[in-house]
């Protein structure tokens, strides 16, 4: 079983709009979780971490975390044609301390921000 | 700010094939990474390296090895190239392992 998944595969939202991401663990050791953003033909960008329960906001972007339910969520408000990537959640668990050798990536999700 | 130069951005092999990818970052990162991507799988970790010399295995790193000549580059070899081994291979680095991560573009691999 895919220990992070994300939800929905694809996401269209008109622009302006908001788009809500999400991802969740079946790994209670997961504790530590990130979201990056991947254009077409690059490679993945950071966007934000959070690791500690509630919300975390930079400019447009905020995540919310609740480990109780290992649930982690993005939502973007006002989105804009340039948000349109591939959004991936990725966690690392307790014991690894953050470790990225530890990070177990999402599949994605695929967001397109119509004009 | 810095740059994380992936060579070559496709390289075509043949099936059976040992094939190099190379890796430069001028972030003056300690740690390096090698992951792989296919459609649809997300990232997974082939090999990665927290100081010049130092080499750590991930999740997929058969039929890979990896060199961390000096401390701003990390080079990947395929060691004999499969066809169902056709992926993006990125490289990431990151000042300590916990922190976060830096792409590079990608190579994106095809085997005849």
């Amino acid at each position: 079983q895919q220990k992070v998944q994300q939800s929905p595969e694809s996401l269209s939202v008109p622009e302006g709009g908001m788009a809500s991401l999400n991802c969740t663990s079946s790994d209670r050791n997961f504790q530590y979780f990130w979201w990056y953003r991947q254009h077409s033909g690059e490679g993945p960008k950071a966007l934000m971490s959070i690791f500690s329960d509630g919300d975390k906001k930079e400019g447009r972007f905020t995540a919310h975390l609740n480990k109780a339910s290992l649930h982690v969520s993005l939502h973007i408000r006002d989105s804009q044609p340039s948000d349109s990537a591939l959004y991936f959640c990725a966690a690392s668990d307790l014991n690894s301390g953050g470790s990225n050798a530890k990070l177990t990536f999402g599949k994605g999700t695929k967001l397109s921000v119509k004009s | 700010g810095g740059i994380i130069t992936q060579t070559p951005k496709f390289l075509i092999g043949q099936e059976g094939q040992k094939l190099t990818l190379k890796c430069q970052q001028n972030f003056n990162h300690d740690t390096m990474y090698w992951y792989r991507q296919d459609s649809g799988k997300g990232l997974r970790l082939i090999y990665y390296s927290i100081t010049e010399n130092d080499l750590q295995k991930g999740d997929l790193s058969e039929g890979y090895d990896a060199s961390r000549e000096k401390k701003s580059s990390f080079s990947l070899t395929v060691t004999s190239a499969q066809k169902n081994e056709m992926a993006v291979f990125l490289c990431a680095s990151s000042m300590t392992s916990a922190e976060t991560l830096y792409f590079g573009s990608g190579t994106r691999l095809t085997v005849l």
